[in-house]
């Protein structure tokens, strides 16, 4: 059980750029969280899906920010026209099923750069 | 709005210290309280929390939660500089939609 994936590692976009960020679930997880971490800070609430279901979205920015969990394939974060405040590390965790109690794992997360 | 607080935010001790680390939380309709580690990559689960007064141990590792303090502590007995890290704490609500975070206690053991 390979974990929770998430790519790239590092991504280094200029201002202005599109960013796409992809997080594989742990096989059998249909529940699928992103998280924002800005430096020397806790992780933030972005969104919660459920496959082809967006739960909650209530952490997310209202312009720029999108996310999708398809029948097939990753969950991916898009934030179209990038700035630098966006630079940050995003961590993706999955569990069975909603809910903590339920075995939460997070992924070693993306950190994005925008120059 | 859901908060956590943390403290300290930072703490340097030497190794075979005592640490206690300290979560406070204000959140409508309380679950859970989590703790997790954090190295250079992904925060590793340490507990969940869900009575109050029941302490969790796991080695050298206890926590334990006051539901009517709304609080919870994490204690390392024996530090070594493996432990150095980012220590979180979260706590969920009913909903179980999400979890908040506390900003973290970044903890430096020195040799």
């Amino acid at each position: 059980n390979a974990g929770v994936m998430q790519n790239p590692r590092h991504l280094v976009r200029r201002r202005g750029q599109e960013a796409r960020l992809r997080c594989s679930p742990m096989k059998g997880h249909s529940h699928v969280y992103w998280y924002r971490q800005l430096p020397e800070e806790g992780l933030k609430f972005m969104v919660y899906l459920q496959k082809e279901n967006i739960i909650d979205e209530s952490g997310m920015p209202k312009e720029r920010f999108s996310a999708e969990f398809p029948k097939e394939g990753p969950s991916i974060l898009r934030i179209q026209q990038v700035v630098r405040g966006d630079s940050a590390a995003y961590f993706c965790a999955s569990s069975p099923q909603r809910g903590a109690n339920y075995g939460y794992t997070f992924g070693s997360g993306t950190r994005l750069t925008v120059v | 709005e859901d908060k956590v607080v943390q403290s300290p935010l930072s703490l340097v001790v030497h190794e075979g210290d005592t640490v206690t680390l300290n979560c406070s939380y204000e959140v409508t309709n309380f679950r859970s309280l989590l703790w997790y580690k954090q190295e250079k990559k992904a925060p590793t689960f340490l507990f969940m929390l869900t009575s109050s007064g029941i302490e969790k141990k796991s080695g050298r590792l206890s926590s334990i939660l006051d539901k009517k303090e709304l609080s919870s502590i994490l204690n390392i007995t024996a530090t070594q500089t493996g432990d150095s890290a980012i220590y979180l704490c979260a706590v969920e609500n009913q909903g179980a939609q999400k979890l908040v975070f506390g900003q973290g206690t970044r903890l430096t053991i020195n040799p």
